[in-house]
């Protein structure tokens, strides 16, 4: 069973990037099975996915953030990672990492890290 | 504003059963067999309950079943328990753009 674990700053100041890193245990992240994702949940409010990164390093982001979002794989250490520039108040959220099985099935989720925009 | 459509809230006794709805178009719970549901209990992370319209993945109860017509997928949990009590995402795999996941506002679900 896959294991998933969010790490990074809890608080990053407005206009900088927010870097978050996720372990995957259990599996290997170059499994042909699986894409990658991230998803956040602004507090008290909705999911929103903000992409999809498989182990080739082919990623699908969403098309509203995606000036701002690089993610990346790292298969030597079973990690994938997010980068998100030029935050503001409104990129605080809960920041997930699941597995998709694939069609943006996310069976197996992080436990969420808070991360909170502000200066 | 969530690229698709479900009841901010329902609601249903003990041992009843619900129906929660989620409405897109045609570039994705339409076009695609790739709509999924997420129960989501407070301060928890989602937990898939449903995947590619109708499969239940391992360990979850049969008393919640997934279905689709047109546009509009369909979550159903019947022998509604305490413990229903959450809230309820779908999502979809899209095609608008760019292919990426587009999930519902979420649903309040009360158990009276």
């Amino acid at each position: 069973q896959l294991q998933l674990q969010e790490s990074g700053p809890g608080l990053v100041k407005p206009s900088e990037t927010l870097s978050l890193t996720c372990t995957v245990s259990g599996g290997s992240i170059s499994s042909s099975n699986y894409h990658w994702g991230w998803i956040r949940q602004p507090p008290g409010k909705g999911l929103e996915c903000i992409g999809t990164i498989y182990y080739s390093g082919r990623t699908y982001y969403n098309p509203s953030l995606k000036s701002r979002v690089t993610m990346s794989v790292d298969t030597s250490k079973n990690q994938f990672s997010l980068k998100l520039s030029s935050v503001t108040a409104a990129d605080t959220a809960v920041y997930y990492c699941a597995s998709d099985r694939g069609g943006g099935n996310f069976d197996y989720w992080g436990q969420g890290t808070l991360v909170t925009v502000s200066s | 504003q969530s690229a698709l459509t479900q009841p901010a809230s329902v609601s249903g006794s003990p041992g009843q059963s619900i129906t929660i709805s989620c409405t897109g178009t045609s570039s994705d719970v339409g076009g695609y067999n790739y709509v999924s549901w997420y129960q989501q209990h407070p301060g928890k992370a989602p937990k898939l309950i449903i995947y590619d319209v109708s499969n239940r993945p391992s360990g979850i109860s049969n008393r919640f079943s997934g279905s689709k017509s047109g546009n509009t997928a369909s979550l159903t949990i019947s022998g509604l328990q305490a413990e229903d009590e959450a809230d309820y995402y779908c999502g979809s795999q899209t095609s608008s753009i760019t292919p990426h996941v587009v999930f519902g506002g979420g649903t309040r679900l009360t158990v009276l």
